[in-house]
């Protein structure tokens, strides 16, 4: 009964080499996260998608970019992979209706390994 | 610039007995606070929850208190259970025009011993 799924669960590619990780939910959540965490540190928010509107934080490097083309997926796109970039890619979800309050919703990640 | 702090990285605790983890923030903006628990190879999911407005929140063996003034929340777990083994992650709701944006703490890992 998996709510946000994400694929593939480990990934490893080669240094430069482009590189797409996936995300999908079934809550029909209008908010998705991408969140990139390294061993022992926080969770650090690249990006949100609030409905189709994109929100890239101040410091979210260029390499990395996103698309969502429909409320259920989500794509995180590496363009040239770099040393720095292995880590724990998370993707969430959570319903923002102004109003309501609500949590978010973590797939269990992809663990990026860069070669 | 950490917003959000754990103090401790890593906790242990027998079981039966108290667990509380720490968490402070920097950002007086924030207008909710919420725990989250990873297990290894999982997503953090989400455990307890308290508003600003609001200075306790209790749901079973969870109770999660807010102090404003000092900016600190404190996640208490009675009696902690060895499953509760798992690293805990504190995190604030910042508003903005863009909706919602979450921070989290780096995580304090918490050991509870048989």
């Amino acid at each position: 009964d998996a709510m946000v799924i994400q694929n593939p669960r480990y990934q490893v590619t080669q240094f430069g080499k482009p590189v797409t990780l996936s995300c999908s939910q079934t809550l029909n959540h209008n908010v998705m996260y991408w969140y990139q965490q390294k061993s022992s540190q926080a969770p650090k928010l690249l990006f949100h998608y609030y409905d189709k509107d994109f929100n890239n934080e101040a410091d979210t490097p260029d390499n990395f970019q996103s698309r969502r083309p429909n409320t259920s997926f989500c794509f995180l796109d590496i363009r040239s992979p770099g040393l720095g970039d292995a880590a724990m890619y998370l993707c969430a979800t959570s319903r923002d209706t102004g109003l309501y309050t609500d949590t978010q919703y973590f797939g269990p990640g992809t663990r990026l390994t860069v070669l | 610039d950490q917003q959000v702090k754990q103090n401790s990285p890593s906790l242990s605790v027998q079981e039966g007995r108290i667990s509380i983890l720490n968490c402070d923030y920097t950002n007086s903006m924030f207008d909710y606070f919420l725990w989250y628990k990873k297990y290894p190879a999982e997503g953090p999911t989400f455990l307890i929850s308290i508003s600003s407005i609001k200075d306790k929140n209790e749901d079973g063996r969870f109770t999660v208190f807010l102090n404003k003034s000092a900016k600190h929340l404190s996640l208490h777990i009675v009696p902690s259970q060895p499953g509760d083994s798992a690293v805990y992650f504190c995190a604030a709701r910042d508003r903005d025009n863009y909706g919602q944006n979450f921070v989290f703490g780096p995580g304090t890992r918490l050991s509870v011993l048989p």
